[in-house]
């Protein structure tokens, strides 16, 4: 079975400061790995994707997250955030291609002026 | 390319009634996934389907159920519905392989 640890349901961070969310997963065979943003009343919006290949992932508007199997860990890193990145983003592990998704907890990022 | 898309975006249900949900999958996806999501519960699994067959099932009641039509749209049923069914319901489409593609839900509150 897997699962997701999303360290911290609220981050706040300042426009411009450093964005890092937590994500720890479990995994009886290589994993999957996914983050998703979710604005108000939307779905889900997949951010990146760690699929066996380069460990450090980069993503959409400006995102990336590197894979470190020896701390079992994915997390998710912005250098400068941007009023826009303010909403909630969920880790997810699959073990293989072909399964069920499990979701972390998900993080709210709030993000000041 | 058209999305997943979700029907109907909101529903308002009366307790003990029974509500179904509908999702058509992104062309060419043959799994469907659908989760709750509930206020402070995250995103709960609920069922997968695949080539018309249930393959996997979260921890939910027989109440809820589903099915996969051949054209690989989905319907969610809930039946009996309690006031905790409240919360907004999302379908996921995907192939073999890749990520998941999200519509944008439906919202069911139960009254």
């Amino acid at each position: 079975a897997q699962s997701v640890t999303q360290l911290g349901s609220h981050v706040s961070v300042s426009e411009g400061a450093l964005v890092l969310l937590r994500c720890n997963y479990s995994s009886s065979v290589p994993p999957y790995l996914f983050w998703y943003v979710q604005y108000p009343n939307q779905g889900l919006q997949l951010l990146l994707k760690y699929t066996s290949a380069a460990t450090l992932v980069k993503g959409i508007n400006g995102f990336e997250a590197e894979f470190k199997k020896s701390e079992t860990s994915f997390h998710l890193t912005k250098p400068s955030a941007h009023m826009s990145d303010a909403a909630e983003y969920f880790c997810a592990v699959t073990p293989s291609g072909y399964s069920t998704l499990t979701f972390g907890k998900g993080t709210m990022l709030l993000v000041s002026p | 390319e058209a999305g997943v898309t979700q029907s109907p975006t909101h529903l308002i249900k009366t307790r003990g009634q029974q509500a179904t949900l509908r999702c058509s999958p992104i062309s060419g996806h043959t799994s469907v996934y659908w989760y709750q999501q509930a206020l402070g519960l995250g995103l709960q699994f609920l069922l997968w389907y695949d080539e018309g067959e249930e393959r996997n099932r979260g921890n939910f009641p027989p109440r809820f159920s589903g099915r996969q039509f051949p054209n690989y749209s989905s319907e969610l049923n809930v039946n009996a519905l309690e006031l905790e069914d409240s919360a907004l319901y999302l379908c996921a489409s995907r192939q073999m392989n890749t990520e998941a593609f999200f519509g944008q839900g439906t919202r069911l509150t139960v009254v």
